[in-house]
């Protein structure tokens, strides 16, 4: 079955680039029936949508992140990728990467996230 | 933004008796062309992601036990689990995906009593 697992840097420097990767198994990334999103969840708290992207290269992204994210697909490597700029201790978090589908031919979602990555954790701090 | 507001934050339930969690969004998320709602509910245990339990508010995800139920509609939503069972213990959260940005609620915290 399909498994989703994130990985790239545990620690980061305050003002720097965060970036993450999160690997597809089983599955392709290139599916027109599926949104990938990234998540993040900090210690003890609840879940924050980062952003999703889509393989025709329609993008979202939640407004209080906007200016500083950035998700793309690499194809070749069945890999969703997330980049967080100018990031401070409120980034650490850990970043899940999800899975959503969607209903052929209407472009709107038929599910929450049905399938997760296990999480990495990224730490901001000097 | 749909804010997503889910009461209580935690509660304590004695093994075998009913949870009820309740998720309400600032404005609907019925598309009235089908009246589907586009709510979906999840279970987090500790050092987990989380699981999807429900989707359009009250279809259960494979697998989920039928002691869980969703129901709801429009702006007003519960998550209702029966007969509890120790590993029900974990954090509940409802999300809207009727439109972007995704919003999640606060978590519900379920323990045993």
């Amino acid at each position: 079955q399909v498994q989703l697992q994130e990985s790239g840097p545990g620690l980061v420097k305050p003002s720097q680039t965060l970036s993450l990767a999160c690997t597809v198994f089983g599955g392709s990334i290139s599916s027109n029936s599926y949104y990938w999103s990234w998540i993040r969840q900090p210690a003890g708290k609840g879940l924050e949508w980062i952003g999703r992207i889509h393989p025709s290269g329609n993008t979202n992204y939640n407004p209080s992140l906007k200016s500083r994210v950035g998700i793309s697909l690499d194809t070749s490597k069945n890999q969703l990728s997330l980049k967080l700029t100018s990031v401070t201790a409120a980034d650490t978090a850990v970043y899940y990467c999800a899975k959503a589908n969607l209903e052929t031919g209407t472009n709107r979602l038929l599910t929450g996230f049905d399938l997760w990555g296990q999480g990495t954790l990224v730490t901001v701090s000097s | 933004d749909i804010v997503m507001t889910q009461s209580p934050d935690s509660l304590a339930v004695s093994l075998g008796e009913r949870a009820t969690i309740n998720c309400k969004s600032s404005q609907s998320v019925l598309y009235s062309s089908d009246s589907k709602n586009c709510l979906a509910w999840y279970q987090q245990k500790p050092g987990q992601p989380p699981h999807l339990l429900f989707y359009w508010a009250s279809t259960r995800e494979s697998g989920v036990p039928d002691r869980f139920s969703g129901s709801g509609s429009g702006t007003d939503f519960t998550l209702t689990i029966n007969n509890l069972q120790a590993e029900d213990v974990a954090v509940y959260y409802c999300q809207q995906y009727y439109s972007a940005p995704l919003t999640f609620g606060g978590g519900t915290k379920v323990e045993i009593k």
